[in-house]
């Protein structure tokens, strides 16, 4: 079945960009997804890219899809203390009808 | 706009008894709901999606007697968590689209539920 990966874990120093990495096996899929999770919170959708689409930049945070190796990727420039979080890769298959979320990579941002 | 809001943020319940968990949207008529139900560390793992007037669709290995979906309206749905157990315990997060499927998700803050 559908599948996404991301790493775990990623730490940087504040002010550094953090670059957070998923792939994902499904080649229908149609919009892919990032969401952010604070603690004891439900998920809040950052920003999300159509699969037709190359890149997709907002504010601090840019997307980088490569359709061909089913790899998406969301840079945060400058990152903050409060960018901690974790942070969920999902991606939507052309149906529409079912989301399938990565495990989430947790960011700890160092001052 | 799109706030999802959920009730209540935390329960404690004995084991046997059976506790509903409400999502609201309150800002928007969402046609589809879904319920999520999160472990430690682990992703989301989808439940149940539910339409407004028509029975929930059950994602396999959940108990559709056991988790009980009621989408009552365009903007509330129900959870409720039959006869708990300890390993019901969980963080049970719902979440609101507009459209028929599972395109744009708002999420609601989530539940925490302990079941002693």
């Amino acid at each position: 079945g559908e599948d996404v990966e991301q790493s775990l874990f990623l730490s940087v120093r504040e002010g550094d960009s953090s670059v957070i990495n998923c792939t994902y096996t499904d080649s229908s899929s149609t919009y892919l997804y990032w969401y952010k999770q604070e603690p004891g919170a439900g998920l809040q959708l950052l920003t999300y890219i159509f699969s037709n689409m190359d890149m997709k930049q907002d504010q601090r945070l840019t997307v980088l899809l490569n359709k061909k190796d089913k790899h998406l990727s969301l840079r945060i420039a400058d990152t903050q203390t409060g960018d901690s979080a974790i942070y969920f890769c999902a991606e939507t298959n052309t149906g529409g009808f079912k989301t399938i979320f990565g495990a989430g990579t947790r960011l700890f941002v160092k001052a | 706009g799109a706030v999802v809001s959920q009730h209540p943020s935390r329960v404690i319940c004995k084991s046997g008894t059976s506790v509903k968990i409400e999502c609201r949207s309150l800002d928007f008529q969402a046609t589809t709901m879904f319920w999520y139900r999160q472990f430690p560390k682990k992703s989301l793992m989808l439940m149940a999606t539910s339409n407004e007037g028509s029975k929930a669709t059950y994602e396999q290995g959940v108990e559709k007697d056991k988790f009980l979906i009621n989408h009552a309206s365009l903007t509330l749905s129900t959870l409720t968590v039959t006869s708990a157990h300890p390993e019901d315990s969980s963080f049970y997060i719902c979440s609101a689209s507009r459209g028929a499927g599972g395109g744009e998700q708002y999420f609601g803050p989530g539940t925490r539920l302990t079941v002693t």
